[in-house]
């Protein structure tokens, strides 16, 4: 069964640091999506991306966040300055053209900001 | 503002037994659709069913089933024969399809951590 996949699983920075988290949709999907989900919280849409573009993104998306499709099958996530209120799980979703009944989820990579 | 609350932070329910998590939403618009995701405590985010505002007859998927209420707005998980595989944190989410650039996005309840015992 296809599946979105993400890497690194745990990724450990430093404040201040740069960082790409990595992401591969599923093949024939066409719409991506960053959430995140710090511990013990509810998760929050960051950005949604389709047709090499930005659709929407949320407040919590400010200039340190930017995502990229930079070949046909990834989709990134880079924080420029990493802060320590960015420690989360950051999960990628994918789904197929207008449909709406189902989202699929990576396992997530869990940021951890020292 | 889209809202989705989900009032139960946790439920205890004895494996075989059923159970229902309580999700309410609070939208103007006509047509949107609500999930339900398990989240275990590795972390992932599992989708589990899909109900469609227009849909007439309630979404199930296996042992789930959704208990959806258009009026009251409410869209309840129903758990049938719970397994202690079920133990993890289930989340209500809803996305809205005629709404332009928002198309897909998932606005998320807090999630009710559900406990499954032997």
């Amino acid at each position: 069964e296809p599946e979105v996949t993400q890497t690194p699983s745990h990724q450990v920075t430093q404040m201040g640091q740069e960082v790409i988290l990595r992401c591969v949709p599923i093949s024939n999907h066409l719409y991506f999506y960053w959430y995140r989900q710090i511990l013990g919280q509810k998760v929050e849409f960051l950005v949604s991306f389709y047709n090499n573009e930005i659709s929407e993104k949320s407040e919590i998306f400010d200039d340190q966040f930017s995502v990229e499709r930079p070949d046909g099958s990834n989709f990134t996530l880079k924080i420029r300055s990493t802060k320590l209120e960015d420690s989360a799980m950051y999960f990628c979703a994918s789904s197929e053209v207008i449909r709406m009944d189902e989202q699929y989820f990576g396992p997530g990579t869990r940021l951890t900001v020292t | 503002a889209q809202k989705i609350t989900q009032t139960q932070p946790g439920m205890f329910v004895q494996e075989k037994e059923a159970v229902t998590l309580d999700c309410t939403y609070d939208t103007s618009d006509q047509s949107y659709g609500l999930f339900w995701y398990k989240q275990p405590s590795s972390g992932e985010m599992i989708f589990l069913i899909y109900q469609g505002s227009y849909d007439e007859q309630n979404a199930t998927e296996g042992r789930y089933s959704l208990n959806f209420q258009k009026a009251r707005k409410s869209a309840n998980l129903v758990i049938s024969a719970s397994q202690l595989g079920d133990s993890a944190m289930y989340f209500c989410a809803m996305s809205f399809f005629d709404r332009g650039s928002t198309l897909g996005r998932l606005y998320f309840g807090r999630g009710t951590q559900l406990t499954v015992w032997p």
